[in-house]
């Protein structure tokens, strides 16, 4: 049982450039979640699911999207690049009703934007 | 914005117990403490939650006033492993969305 896994685990990109982080869970999770956190702070929530085919925004969703087609994937994108998304970036699942249990995290993706 | 406050720093000797803090003077009935913690630049990890009554764990214990608006994670004998921040959340059951502070960094001393 692998949990939640992130790929990449590092990654740096260029200024404009585009990409996708992907976050996986095998443990048929309704909930993720994408979670960023700065050098010295707490995660701040970029967006969340319930469930395939229903997403929202969280606390800081400018410059990001998501989708989520299927209960295992939540693909984050960065559309255009800047060096303010400089972060380690984290997902996160659960299943209500083994809430007993908390959130699950990923290991984390470190991406720098030069 | 995050509605618990925490101490941002505390040191502890290896061994001892460890006794972090928490105050959430606003929580709501329906809302839940939780703790997790997060060990150098891993990913957040569960700890213990609880409503009202005490909790045990085979990790820690949570003592939650009886007026609910603070509460103590307990970490009974500490080791440099433990070493970590931690984040105390207010959260209704089922929530959709953690909200973190900015945490307390417990340092375990050998």
């Amino acid at each position: 049982n692998a949990g939640v896994t992130q790929t990449p685990k590092f990654q740096v990109l260029k200024t404009g450039q585009s990409m996708t982080l992907q976050c996986a869970q095998d443990m048929n999770h309704e909930y993720m979640s994408w979670y960023r956190q700065d050098p010295g702070m707490g995660l701040r929530l970029i967006h969340y699911s319930v469930g395939a085919g229903i997403t929202d925004q969280g606390e800081v969703p400018n410059g990001y999207n998501v989708s989520r087609s299927t209960t295992e994937d939540f693909p984050l994108r960065l559309l255009s690049a800047a060096p303010s998304q400089t972060s380690v970036y984290f997902c996160a699942s659960s299943d209500q009703a083994g809430f007993n249990y908390g959130y699950t995290f990923g290991s984390g993706t470190r991406l720098t934007v030069v | 914005d995050a509605k618990t406050t925490q101490p941002p720093s505390m040191d502890c000797a290896e061994g001892r117990a460890a006794n972090l803090p928490c105050n959430h003077s606003t929580i709501s009935g329906n809302e839940y403490v939780y703790w997790y913690r997060q060990i150098h630049s891993q990913g957040p990890q569960y700890i213990i939650h609880g409503l009202k009554n005490n909790e045990t764990n085979e990790m820690a214990s949570l003592i939650i006033t009886e007026d609910r608006k603070s509460s103590t994670l307990i970490l009974p004998h500490a080791t440099l492993r433990d070493t970590a921040v931690y984040y105390c959340i207010e959260q209704v059951w089922g929530a959709q969305k953690l909200v973190f502070g900015q945490g307390t960094r417990l340092t375990i001393n050998p």
